[in-house]
């Protein structure tokens, strides 16, 4: 009963430096999200992507990029980390029937901290 | 676009008391979907009550109750009876039942239950 998985848990880059963040669920949800957060803005979304080889951007995607490959695993990748991209992130999915209004089912969020 | 506002930063309340958080949208769709997600120091988002925009009645669950006003564009969070382990943070999200289906957050209202 995983649900939606996120790796890693906490991580420290230096200025420059990149990394992958994975999400992955097993719960067959055709969409999935990435959001941050950040101290009094609430949880912003950075991109989502509504099926299997596709993405798009959402609210602040700067600095980011993202690939959904496969169905269950939505990627987060910073290629050249800043501070300003210290934040908590965390990978949502959500099922694609658009009229049951179904919420979004979250991982436990991945700590970044950016020197 | 649209857009989602909490005015409570920081609220607290004696336990076994009830309290409400207040929540305010932005939007010109007639159709669709409001909630309300807590997460407490665990960092876990947790789905508290949802809201369907076309149903005049208010949602409850258990303790959690809603006032929605749809006119108003208002969707507040009653807790009652409160108890030690409602201390988190509480968010309000909107969610159109048209395209991507993406959540929009709240900045997110801090809930502290005191003994």
């Amino acid at each position: 009963n995983a649900g939606v998985t996120q790796t890693p848990k906490f991580r420290v880059l230096k200025t420059g430096q990149s990394m992958t963040l994975l999400c992955a669920q097993d719960m067959n949800h055709e969409y999935m999200y990435w959001y941050r957060q950040d101290p009094g803005m609430g949880l912003r979304l950075i991109h989502y992507s509504v099926g299997e080889g596709t993405t798009a951007k959402g609210e602040v995607p700067d600095g980011y990029n993202v690939s959904r490959l496969k169905k269950q695993n939505f990627l987060l990748g910073l290629e050249s980390a800043a501070p300003s991209q210290t934040s908590v992130y965390f990978c949502a999915s959500a099922t694609g029937d658009v009229g049951l209004g179904s919420p979004l089912h979250f991982g436990n969020g991945t700590r970044l901290t950016v020197t | 676009a649209q857009t989602v506002t909490q005015s409570q930063p920081e609220m607290s309340v004696q336990e076994a008391e009830t309290v409400t958080l207040s929540c305010t949208y932005d939007t010109s769709e007639n159709n669709y979907y409001l909630f309300w997600y807590k997460q407490p120091p665990s960092r876990q988002m947790i789905l508290v009550i949802r809201q369907e925009a076309y149903k005049q009645q208010n949602a409850t669950e258990n303790r959690f109750s809603v006032n929605f006003q749809k006119a108003a564009k208002s969707f507040s969070l009653k807790i009652s009876d409160s108890q030690l382990g409602d201390t988190a943070m509480y968010f309000c999200a909107y969610r159109s039942v048209f395209g991507n289906e993406k959540l929009t957050f709240g900045t997110g209202t801090r809930l502290t239950i005191i003994p």
